[in-house]
């Protein structure tokens, strides 16, 4: 399809592991982010992974990438109150000038 | 604070005003973005800068008109709009627009326009 794919909502305990799954569109795409919308806020890159990666690490981010299935996941560990916020997953095709987003995962974090 | 500002950061106006959207960048990037978040949709990319040059509009309704005077700068100006224009307007800029390399873009915090 031409939309990334994400769900819409996920609730989690603090100190538990969230993961975000995400599926995009194009298997050529060579940069896959995450950002991070807090509220009233504009979009802040987390982290990102190239697409000859299949796993990369940065504190308590895990991007994990399954090129053949297209898809893409976010794991936080320990997830806190304050990672409560919209995540978007988006993609970097090797067309066009700018980056296809998801519609978001609203996280919520309860204590 | 990303080097992205927008101004201004709320707007209310009625169908039948002009306004305009303002959007600085304090990068040296030389491309920029008018992004439209709207609820329970993906970001929908309406117009692409690059080098103050006009690269991609995706299919916009012309009662919207971006203006690039430089490279820093980046407007949307806004008449006779429709209540479904209603939406977080988002700016970005990054390095450039070269395809299949890493771009980050950055963006300012949005302006939420509300057209009654």
């Amino acid at each position: 399809g031409e939309d990334v794919e994400q769900s819409l909502f996920l609730s989690v305990r603090e100190g538990d592991s969230s993961v975000i799954n995400c599926t995009y569109t194009d298997s050529s795409s060579t940069y896959l982010y995450w950002y991070k919308q807090e509220p009233g806020a504009g979009l802040q890159l987390l982290t990102y992974i190239f697409s000859n990666m299949d796993m990369k690490q940065d504190q308590r981010l895990t991007v994990l990438l399954n090129k053949k299935d297209k898809h893409l996941s976010l794991r936080i560990a320990d997830t806190q109150t304050g990672d409560s916020a919209i995540y978007f997953c988006a993609e970097r095709r090797n067309s066009g000038y700018a980056l296809n987003f998801g519609k978001g995962t609203s996280l919520l974090v309860t204590p | 604070e990303t080097g992205v500002t927008q101004t201004p950061r709320h707007l209310v106006m009625g169908m039948t005003n002009k306004k305009s959207l303002k959007c600085e960048q304090h990068l040296g990037h030389n491309a920029m973005y008018w992004y439209k978040q709207s609820a329970k949709k993906p970001l929908e990319l309406m117009f692409v800068y690059s080098l103050e040059e006009r690269v991609e509009n995706n299919s916009v309704p012309s009662r919207f008109s971006p203006e690039c005077p430089n490279s820093s700068h980046l407007f949307l100006h806004l008449h006779t709009l429709q209540p479904e224009d209603s939406a977080l307007y988002l700016c970005a800029s990054s390095q450039d627009v070269t395809a299949g390399v890493y771009n980050e873009q950055f963006f300012g915090p949005g302006t939420r326009l509300t057209v009654l």
